[in-house]
């Protein structure tokens, strides 16, 4: 079936450096997107979204890309500190996916390490 | 606020025996959702509750996997006669809406489940 992957399964970053997380997507249906972040032991921690209608979201320190003719996703994380090290996900909701409308579709994730 | 809490953290199982896993989501949320990760992989979607009704099963593995949500509020997951591969970490996340919103799905700690 339809899934949403990463490029890259591992990121090692230093302290104070900016992070870039990538994910591709192939269900062109799709119109919501969410990153999250996962730290060992715990659950998916919301992070950002976007909708299909737009095609940049800034929070804080937070940025999510959108490109929709290559179906690519990006997390982009400033200034990257010791604290950000989890494994972050994108996940895609597609509209009319197998009768649901309410579930979320997970890549494998990517791990990142920050580096003090 | 309090968050979706899970019960128990930790469960240990033999094969062959029936387990109950409960999710009480953020009071007020309507929907609900059980996921399934593996190790080292992103949540696989299991089902979805809009209040105590079940729309969506489509993820449940096997007839042994049942959920449950009868008063619109707390949900239970069960499996019956379990078995090695059912080993992961069972999540359960919530949202204030209904299945077509782009509401934010606020996940808990998670349920790690190992059958020996």
């Amino acid at each position: 079936g339809e899934s949403v992957g990463l490029h890259l399964p591992t990121l090692s970053v230093q302290e104070g450096d900016n992070s870039i997380i990538n994910c591709a997507y192939s269900n062109s249906a799709s119109d919501y997107f969410i990153w999250y972040k996962q730290e060992s032991g715990k659950g998916p921690q919301f992070i950002i979204d976007i909708r299909s209608n737009m095609d940049k979201r800034q929070g804080q320190r937070v940025t999510v890309l959108l490109n929709k003719t290559v179906k690519h996703l990006s997390l982009q994380i400033a200034a990257t500190q010791p604290g950000d090290s989890a494994v972050y996900f994108c996940a895609e909701k597609p509209m009319n996916y197998g009768g649901s409308q309410g579930n979320l579709i997970f890549g494998k994730g990517t791990k990142l390490s920050v580096k003090p | 606020g309090a968050g979706v809490s899970q019960s128990p953290r930790y469960k240990v199982a033999k094969r062959g025996q029936d387990v109950a896993l409960r999710c009480d989501p953020i009071s007020g949320h309507v929907s609900l959702f059980w996921y399934q990760q593996a190790l080292g992989q992103g949540p696989e979607f299991l089902t979805y509750f809009q209040n105590e009704a079940q729309l969506d099963k489509s993820g449940l593995p096997s007839d042994r996997f049942f959920a449950e949500r009868p008063e619109g509020s707390v949900s239970t997951l069960k499996i019956q006669r379990t078995q090695q591969e059912d080993s992961a970490v069972y999540l359960c996340a919530s949202s204030l809406m209904g299945q077509s919103s782009t509401d934010t799905q606020y996940f808990g700690p998670g349920t790690r489940l190992t059958v020996l």
